[in-house]
């Protein structure tokens, strides 16, 4: 399997644009998490689905943010309107609970508001 | 809600030598999961190694330990041998046992200690 598969791996973009960040998971992994990583706040759990049914958003930190999953194999993150503060690195995570609960991280995407 | 607590934002260590990272945790559960993760300058997450708290036996991998001391709510790792590719951040993380019936899986990470090998 080639893991969790994140894009775009960087983003550059300009205040007021739409940001979508897309994460394909490892497949059988019933569970789907996005965090976020910043120097100050380390990594934030931003929302989990379970087999593509939204479970916690409450990490979610505005409705600017929004999280999708369709089916799956895809997921999806949504920033709109983007903001500076938003620059951070996005990470897509995936699990199987009968694996003792280990996540295995994509590669992150690096976003970057100006 | 569960924290986990790294004090040592930065170390440095030797190479081939030894290094202990700190990480306590709080929480009122009596099962559940442990894990230290690393993620070098490539930003990728790795699993180092895991610990289950009804196992009393500290986990090892390789020239990674732990010293899990359950009623201190403490989880250390030791890193033998250093070698410079250890060099990176690493994560402490807790996760409440699926069986626990906390009905969430979500890991909860301390905000990591950057260790710096040196040749």
């Amino acid at each position: 399997d080639a893991g969790v598969i994140q894009s775009p791996r960087h983003e550059v973009t300009e205040m007021g644009q739409e940001v979508t960040l897309r994460c394909k998971p490892i497949s059988g992994h019933d569970y789907l998490f996005w965090y976020r990583q910043t120097m100050m706040r380390g990594l934030e759990l931003l929302i989990y689905f379970n087999n593509n049914v939204p479970i916690d958003d409450s990490g979610m930190p505005e409705d600017r943010f929004s999280a999708k999953m369709p089916n799956a194999s895809f997921s999806t993150l949504k920033i709109q309107p983007s903001e500076p503060r938003d620059s951070a690195v996005y990470f897509c995570a995936t699990q199987v609970i009968a694996n003792t609960g280990e996540l295995f991280f994509g590669e992150g995407s690096r976003l970057t508001v100006l | 809600a569960q924290t986990v607590t790294q004090s040592q934002p930065e170390m440095s260590v030797q190479e081939a030598e030894t290094v202990t990272l700190s990480c306590t945790y709080d929480t009122s559960e009596n099962n559940y999961y442990l894990f230290w993760y690393k993620q070098p300058p490539s930003r990728q997450m790795i699993l180092v190694i895991r610990q289950e708290a009804y196992k009393q036996q500290n986990a090892t991998e390789n020239r990674f330990s732990v010293n899990f001391q359950k009623a201190a709510k403490s989880f250390s790792l030791k890193i033998s041998d250093s070698q410079l590719g250890d060099t990176a951040m690493y994560f402490c993380a807790f996760m409440s046992s699926p069986y626990s019936g906390a009905g969430s899986y979500q890991l909860t990470f301390g905000k990591g200690t950057k260790l710096s090998v040196i040749p």
